[in-house]
């Protein structure tokens, strides 16, 4: 079966513009988390949604928002980018949460200049 | 709030040999999940091994195996015959139950000589 897929694979912004992307999940899961990942903070949790509701929320600030639509595809979009958004952001899906394994995407590398 | 601790940032391993990568992590709940995930330098992230909190017996996936100790709030990996695939980043990581969040720790970096 098809994994999860991520586009773009790299995206290059400057600072102020916004952004999104785009995670679809496995077949069948409803539930698709976000990581954004960097060297210097590691994995840092973004926020979760389960058939179209954002059940939990990481600290981040507000503009950082995502969504999720009833085919259980995900985005998530960063408005005003600063340089500090420069990362890997990663997409998990699983079942039903992440308690039986994510499976994750191979990420979007946003470089923000 | 919990939180997962991997002490050795970097470990090295001959060919064919046996590892172990430490985690702990801090929590109140007495239900929870535990994860192991690799990382290879492609970057996509691959599930492990998945060891249930109540669960006494230690999850085993060929290869890797995981030490579980619940009072000590320790979760070790183990990986026989270790082999150059195996070069990654590892990560521990966290879930309770009654959350929906996976609390990743800072990633062990694995290199296999050989």
């Amino acid at each position: 079966k098809a994994g999860v897929t991520q586009t773009p694979r790299y995206l290059i912004k400057t600072r102020g513009q916004q952004v999104t992307l785009s995670c679809s999940p496995i077949s069948g899961h409803r539930s698709v988390s976000w990581y954004q990942q960097t060297p210097g903070q590691g994995l840092q949790f973004l926020f979760e949604y389960f058939s179209e509701t954002q059940r939990n929320k990481g600290n981040f600030p507000g503009r950082f928002s995502g969504r999720q639509f009833s085919n259980s595809r995900s985005e998530m979009n960063v408005s005003t980018l600063e340089l500090g958004d420069s990362a890997l952001y990663l997409c998990a899906s699983s079942l039903e949460g992440g308690t039986d394994g994510y499976t994750f995407g191979s990420g979007t590398r946003l470089t923000v200049v | 709030a919990q939180t997962v601790t991997q002490s050795q940032p970097e470990m090295s391993v001959q060919e064919a040999e046996t590892v172990t990568l430490s985690c702990t992590y801090d929590t109140s709940e007495s239900d929870y999940y535990l994860f192991w995930y690799k990382q290879p330098p492609s970057r996509q992230m691959i599930l492990v091994i998945r060891q249930e909190a109540y669960k006494q017996q230690n999850a085993t996936e060929n290869r890797f195996s995981v030490n579980f100790q619940k009072a000590a709030k320790s979760f070790s990996l183990k990986i026989s015959d270790s082999q150059l695939g195996d070069a990654a980043m590892y990560f521990c990581a966290y879930e309770e139950t009654s959350y929906d969040k996976v609390i990743f720790g800072p990633g062990t970096s694995l290199s296999v000589i050989p």
